[in-house]
């Protein structure tokens, strides 16, 4: 069965740091892009941050530029978002998200975790 | 880079058709057929429903279709279903500095 779970979301406190992990199986890890996407508590998808099958091509949206920083271990079959200097805007649930793709502008996200929640407040 | 423009809600009967839109700019949905439709329901993680504009997966039923001309892209449900009540997000590709974006999101309720 093809899964991804997420894990290390919770509390901090503005301007703290927080490493999000997703965990994936059933599928050949490093053949695929893999994405973040974001849902603030009662508000739409947010793409947050997107990654290559060999961590070539990474992009990031504009509102975590320079404070996100997204990487991956094909070996672990892993996929991580490191958020630093958090913001109480950032409060919201990640979704790690496959791709149909390596990571060509065509790749929709075909397989979504459950999601962890980040809340940034004091 | 803005969100794509969804009208906020849709409704429709059981067995009617409905199509939900999907606005954006030659940046974006006019530039690329890079379009893909996501359904969610409460509580749930999206669930990949049309890619590349038009494109179904696997085991999503062909009820649901998806089209594109100029700026608009459209998802339409017919013989809409009482499991089809969810929100919707369109998302493409776009040129900006932002490479993702989503649409604002269409409530669809079965009446």
């Amino acid at each position: 069965e093809v899964q991804l779970v997420e894990s290390g979301g919770g509390l901090v406190q503005p301007g703290r740091s927080l490493r999000l992990s997703c965990a994936a199986s059933g599928f050949t890890f490093d053949d695929y892009a893999m994405h973040w996407v974001r849902q603030a508590p009662g508000k739409g998808l947010e793409w947050v941050s997107g990654i290559s099958w060999n961590s070539g091509s990474i992009g990031y949206a504009d509102s975590v530029k320079g404070r996100f920083t997204i990487s991956r271990d094909n070996a672990k079959n892993s996929l991580y978002l490191q958020m630093n200097s958090l913001r109480a805007e950032d409060t919201a649930l990640y979704y790690c998200a496959k791709t149909t793709g390596f990571g060509a502008p065509n790749d929709a996200f075909d397989i979504w975790g459950q999601g962890t929640m980040v809340t940034v407040s004091s | 880079q803005s969100a794509l423009t969804q009208p906020a809600s849709v409704s429709g009967s059981p067995g009617q058709s409905i199509t939900i839109s999907c606005t954006g700019t030659s940046s974006d949905v006019g530039g690329y057929n890079y379009v893909s439709w996501y359904q969610q329901h409460p509580g749930k993680a999206p669930k990949l429903m049309i890619y590349e504009v038009s494109n179904r997966p696997s085991g999503v039923p062909d009820r649901f279709s998806g089209s594109k001309s100029g700026n608009t892209a459209s998802l339409t449900i017919s013989g809409l279903q009482a499991e089809d009540e969810a929100d919707y997000y369109c998302s493409s590709y776009t040129s900006s500095s932002t490479p993702y974006v989503f649409g604002t999101g269409t409530k669809v309720t079965v009446l």
